[in-house]
């Protein structure tokens, strides 16, 4: 299948500052992109769409201000968390989709994210 | 908001069993997509389906996509003990929505 690389995959900081954690589609260029937050055994909350050269789209309940997506190019997406706080601990991933037709998403392998 | 129910939550089965589990949803999709999570990794993509009816197999894996497109299901046959893992439905329509997850045990 298609790689998606996400970076990085660990990253603990301190509480107050920002993390960035990039997404880049290896082998195909990605129109959308997903943003993703998991907590421990459970399934994978959507947080964000992100179109290429436009504004993501956030679910209800995510802060845009906090939770910045820049989707610059069709292979780059990245979510930065600003001002971080250890409620922001999480293991957050990314998702590509191949486009149309017959549309295949594949996922990053996950940053886990420690606010201390 | 639409929402995915998968079931079952959790499955522990004997090594060689067949094992089954579905997505059921209010809302109709366009794509159902089944994925497989280790701990700490990302979610690996095992089959796409695109076409109310289609069956489509990977494998020891099987998924058809629901006629009425509201549902899935996947099944594994002949169950070995690296299938053990968590077993994610996704639909698409715009978004990308996952259902909670199936848990599943193998026993050697």
């Amino acid at each position: 299948g298609a790689v998606v690389s996400q970076h990085p995959s660990r990253v603990i900081c301190k509480s107050g500052t920002s993390v960035k954690i990039e997404c880049r589609s290896l082998d195909f260029q990605a129109t959308t992109m997903f943003w993703y937050r998991q907590f421990p055994k459970k399934s994978l909350m959507l947080m964000a769409t992100s179109n290429e050269g436009s504004k993501a789209t956030y679910e209800q309940g995510v802060e845009k201000d906090k939770f910045l997506i820049n989707h610059a190019s069709l292979t780059l997406s990245t979510l930065t968390v600003t001002s971080a706080h250890p409620e922001d601990s999480s293991f957050y991933i990314c998702s590509a989709g191949t486009g149309l037709p017959n549309e295949k998403l594949f996922f990053g392998s996950g940053t886990q994210l420690s606010v201390l | 908001g639409q929402q995915l129910n998968q079931s079952p939550q959790s499955m522990f089965i004997q090594e060689g069993e067949d094992v089954s589990m579905n997505c059921t949803s209010s809302s109709i999709f366009n794509t159902w997509l089944w994925y497989k999570q280790d701990p700490g990794e990302g979610p690996v993509l095992l089959i796409a389906l695109y076409k109310a009816g289609e069956l489509t197999s990977n494998g020891r894996l099987t998924a058809q996509f629901g006629i009425t497109r509201k549902d899935s299901f996947l099944n594994i046959s002949a169950s070995i003990p690296s299938d053990v893992g968590i077993y994610f439905c996704a639909g698409r329509t715009g978004k990308l929505i996952f259902g909670q997850g199936t848990t599943l045990q193998v026993k050697p």
